[in-house]
């Protein structure tokens, strides 16, 4: 069966600091990964989402930046982190253009700049 | 482009009471439909999805029926526990690879 994992699960980290958090999935092939950001009381913002290794697509403009290095591996990143960049971060995969929409998502990492 | 609309929170309600929680949605053509809940402090779980109109779907107790004339998909449950306390998000998906979600709404239920 398929997994994803995301780590770390909180962070707690200074403002102007950079950020790596990585998402990998298990038992599934070439999926379309994405990273959604959650603000307190808000809904979900989808960040980027990913078709294949390498090929990513940036749905806002901000402070953040993605990588797939691998094909189930989706790494969000930020050079300096801001205080707007704290949230609940989601990371989620589907099966490639099978008409099976469904999103799967991992347990998030909560994000606090201070 | 395509949107959706869900009922503002939060809602609070005593348990084994009904439950409905509106979602309508715009879209140019026939997307599939999909309700994603929430538990505190976890990720998005995949609660139950429909993909054409008059399809109804249903899990955990809960259901929502496709309707193409109003253009809505309503959770609803019969008789709701205190587990069932969570944020519930509509969302729809029409072929471009991305998921457009409501902005959830916050259901709290009382013993």
């Amino acid at each position: 069966s398929q997994t994803i994992h995301q780590w770390p699960a909180t962070l707690v980290q200074p403002v102007g600091s950079p950020l790596s958090l990585e998402c990998t999935v298990e038992g599934t092939s070439n999926p379309n990964l994405y990273w959604y950001r959650q603000a307190a009381g808000r809904g979900l913002q989808l960040l980027f989402y990913s078709v294949g290794i390498g090929q990513i697509s940036s749905e806002v403009p901000q402070n953040l930046s993605a990588s797939r290095p691998q094909d189930r591996q989706f790494i969000l990143s930020s050079k300096k982190l801001l205080l707007s960049d704290s949230g609940f971060y989601l990371c989620a995969w589907s099966v490639q253009r099978s008409g099976q929409e469904t999103q799967y998502f991992g347990p998030g990492t909560r994000l606090l700049v201070l | 482009g395509n949107s959706v609309t869900q009922m503002e929170g939060p809602v609070t309600l005593s348990e084994e009471a009904f439950l409905t929680i509106n979602c309508t949605y715009t879209a140019t053509g026939y997307p599939s439909l999909f309700w994603y809940v929430q538990y505190p402090g976890e990720g998005l779980q995949l609660l139950l999805k429909a993909t054409k109109a008059d399809d109804k779907g249903s899990n955990k107790g809960f259901e929502a029926t496709y309707r193409k004339e109003t253009t809505s998909f309503h959770l609803e449950k019969g008789s709701v526990q205190v587990s069932d306390s969570a944020v519930y998000f509509c969302a729809l998906y029409f072929g471009n690879e991305k998921l457009t979600f409501g902005t959830g709404t916050r259901l709290t239920i009382i013993p």
